[in-house]
């Protein structure tokens, strides 16, 4: 499988800190991305990074993309309470996007 | 806009019984595919078509049926629901195959007694 696997699996911070998650996956890509899930809710798409870009920013959300290590890290600055949610990888490869395990996020008041 | 939308929201059923989830989307997208998703495993793709007529396997088919008639639906069928098959199952779509942003419906509990 070309699932990413996501780590850490869960991360508590205070608000204001910075929260930085890990994606690694294990065959060659097309793209990576990542998903937020609020509790109860669908996936909302966050950002996309091709396999030939090495960083990409959005808002607070900074993504970078090694290949050659076959890894990416979402980077959440400033973080809110808001961004209390589950994030998830996923690349894209022969028409398929698969998902990793997740990263439970929590961020304290 | 409604987006991708599932019904229904909840569903119990019984050891055996067949069903089906529906999904429909108004987006125009080609892209369609199913997940499920349960603790601590994150998403499994189920099944995934890439256009009306076009459907392929996932990670997890077996127990599944879809068929995609139309470019809007792409409904996921329980022939003999299992308790393995509880679990929460989201439909999504994009633009075009797996290189686009993937637009999720909100989902359909299961539970298999």
């Amino acid at each position: 499988s070309q699932q990413g696997e996501e780590d850490p699996q869960a991360l508590s911070i205070q608000e204001g800190e910075n929260a930085t998650m890990n994606c690694s996956y294990k065959t060659s890509i097309n793209n990576l991305q990542w998903y937020r899930q609020n509790s109860g809710r669908g996936l909302v798409h966050l950002i996309l990074i091709r396999s030939n870009e090495r960083e990409k920013h959005s808002g607070r959300l900074r993504v970078t993309l090694d290949t050659s290590k076959k890894s990416s890290s979402l980077l959440i600055t400033a973080s809110r309470a808001a961004d209390t949610a589950s994030y998830f990888c996923a690349t894209g490869y022969t028409g398929k996007l698969i998902f990793g395990q997740g990263t439970t996020l929590q961020v304290k008041p | 806009n409604a987006g991708v939308t599932q019904t229904p929201k909840f569903q119990v059923l019984k050891t055996g019984q067949s069903m089906t989830l529906q999904c429909a989307q108004d987006m125009n997208h080609e892209y369609m595919s199913w997940y499920r998703q349960d603790p601590g495993m994150g998403l499994r793709l189920i099944h995934y078509s890439v256009g009306a007529g076009i459907t392929d396997q996932g990670e997890v088919p077996n127990g599944y049926n879809v068929s995609r008639s139309t470019t809007e639906d792409f409904p996921l069928r329980l022939l003999s629901a299992a308790p393995s098959q509880t679990s929460v199952y989201f439909c999504a779509s994009s633009y075009s195959s797996s290189d686009t942003e993937a637009f999720f419906g909100q989902g359909t509990r299961l539970t298999v007694v």
